[in-house]
């Protein structure tokens, strides 16, 4: 059974506080994280696709690095916004079978 | 921006009724999905779809779920006989391709509440 955990559950930061998220996952057959932003109510977005250890990707003020030999990916936001609120998803890929396993969710709360 | 589509938003059923979830993936996409959330746990996979059939499916997905791709544009789930545990937020999604790197789009889900 692959176990995907994020940490912290939930956060809660000032606007304009930068903010990051981890995200760790078995550093065996690893193919692909995932990382996903789901508002309430919306679809969960796709922010980034990541493969190559040490990679780093980034959209606008987030970005996410990942270490595949340890096991982990961070996900960072610079000057967080009251629209950044919303549960940050990771999910591991194996490559030989389909599906995403999720992690738990990072709940981010950004107040004025 | 092409988007995965659910209907209904929210389904309230009787336990033992049969609730069909329905989905409109991406236009070109090839692969299918159906993922599901109980309230304060993880989301899980429930199956994946491809060429009009199972491709993979979860322990979760027994022989009280069943897919099915009726037309060129629908995806639907059905729940047999549903149960309280079946209470969840069921979402699809689609991909182009089958490969971990390939971004699987979701849909805004559907809330099941059996009572």
């Amino acid at each position: 059974i692959l176990n995907v955990e994020q940490s912290p559950q939930s956060l809660h930061v000032q606007e304009g506080d930068s903010t990051n998220f981890t995200c760790s996952f078995p550093s065996s057959n690893f193919y692909a994280l995932h990382w996903y932003r789901w508002e309430t109510a919306k679809s969960p977005e796709a922010l980034f696709v990541m493969t190559l250890n040490g990679d780093e990707k980034k959209k606008g003020r987030i970005s996410a690095t990942l270490n595949t030999k340890e096991g982990y990916s961070y996900l960072y936001i610079k000057g967080s916004q009251p629209e950044d609120s919303a549960t940050y998803l990771c999910a591991f890929h194996t490559g030989t079978a389909s599906k995403l396993t999720f992690g738990t969710g990072t709940r981010l709360q950004v107040t004025l | 921006e092409p988007e995965v589509t659910q209907t209904p938003s929210h389904q309230v059923t009787q336990m033992g009724q049969e609730v069909i979830l329905r989905c409109v993936p991406i236009s070109n996409h090839l692969y299918f999905y159906w993922y599901r959330q109980i309230l304060g746990q993880k989301v899980e996979f429930l199956v994946s779809f491809y060429n009009n059939e199972i491709s993979e499916k979860s322990e979760i997905f027994d022989d009280q779920f069943s897919v099915e791709r009726p037309d060129g544009s629908n995806f639907t789930l059905k729940i047999r006989s549903t149960k309280l545990e079946d209470s969840a937020m069921y979402f699809c999604a689609s991909s182009r391709t089958h490969g971990g790197t390939d971004t699987q789009y979701f849909g805004p889900g559907t809330r099941l509440t059996v009572l």
